[in-house]
């Protein structure tokens, strides 16, 4: 299944500092999901939003989503060094319940 | 809740044998079951999908001669990759959901190393 891309593809912040990350892709969708995975570890969910949300909060998480242009952005406030680790993107396309990940987004936040 | 569990976390296995992972979900039914596979470094790709007590769907370019699956309880999944090669070392991930669920509950994978 085709993947959708992320930007950017790294990220190195400084702690305190906020941190986004872009999701474009290219089906018509469901919801958009957002997780985040440790080095070598499983998926941990972070956030799911549907096709007629546009923004959803969770925490210091905000997801964005324009079905319009396709894409949706991930904004982590606040980083701290623990939010080190792989950010991807998935859709669940409407009729399907698999999901098509995004490239990842890896960050490191500097303490 | 929502625990799904893999084992095992990790397994070398010689070229030409073949190795079984398990998936459990293990404080609720899964109806559904999905296996991906990821290579270091890069994102998740979907291998199958698979319903309790029906023949697993298989995405385009994955042989499902190579890599059995079977989903015979709504607990339980196994995916067996048969005869393998070290281009089948790979992270290899389980996600399970509910009949009604849109949320997947990820396992914590399981890294193959074929030797």
């Amino acid at each position: 299944s085709q993947q959708g891309e992320e930007d950017p593809q790294a990220l190195s912040i400084q702690e305190g500092e906020n941190a986004t990350m872009n999701c474009s892709y290219k089906t018509s969708i469901n919801n958009l999901q957002w997780y985040r995975q440790n080095s070598g570890r499983g998926l941990v969910h972070l956030i799911l939003i549907r096709s007629n949300e546009r923004e959803k909060h969770s925490g210091r998480l905000r997801v964005t989503l324009d079905t319009s242009k396709k894409s949706s952005s991930l904004l982590i406030t606040a980083s701290r060094a623990a939010d080190t680790a792989s950010y991807f993107c998935a859709t669940m396309d409407t009729g399907r319940r698999a999901l098509t990940f995004g490239s990842g987004t890896r960050l490191q936040v500097q303490p | 809740g929502a625990v799904v569990s893999q084992h095992p976390s990790w397994v070398i296995c010689k070229s030409g044998t073949s190795v079984k992972i398990e998936c459990r979900s293990l404080d609720f039914q899964a109806t559904t079951m999905f296996w991906y596979r990821q290579f270091p470094k890069q994102s998740l790709m979907l291998m199958a999908t698979s319903n309790e007590g029906s023949k697993a769907t298989y995405e385009q370019g994955v042989e499902k001669d190579k890599f059995l699956i079977n989903h015979a309880s709504l607990t339980l999944s196994t995916l067996t990759v048969t005869s393998a090669h070290p281009e089948d070392s790979s992270f290899y991930i389980c996600s399970a959901s509910t009949w009604d669920g849109y949320e997947q509950y990820f396992g914590p994978g399981t890294r193959l190393t074929v030797t």
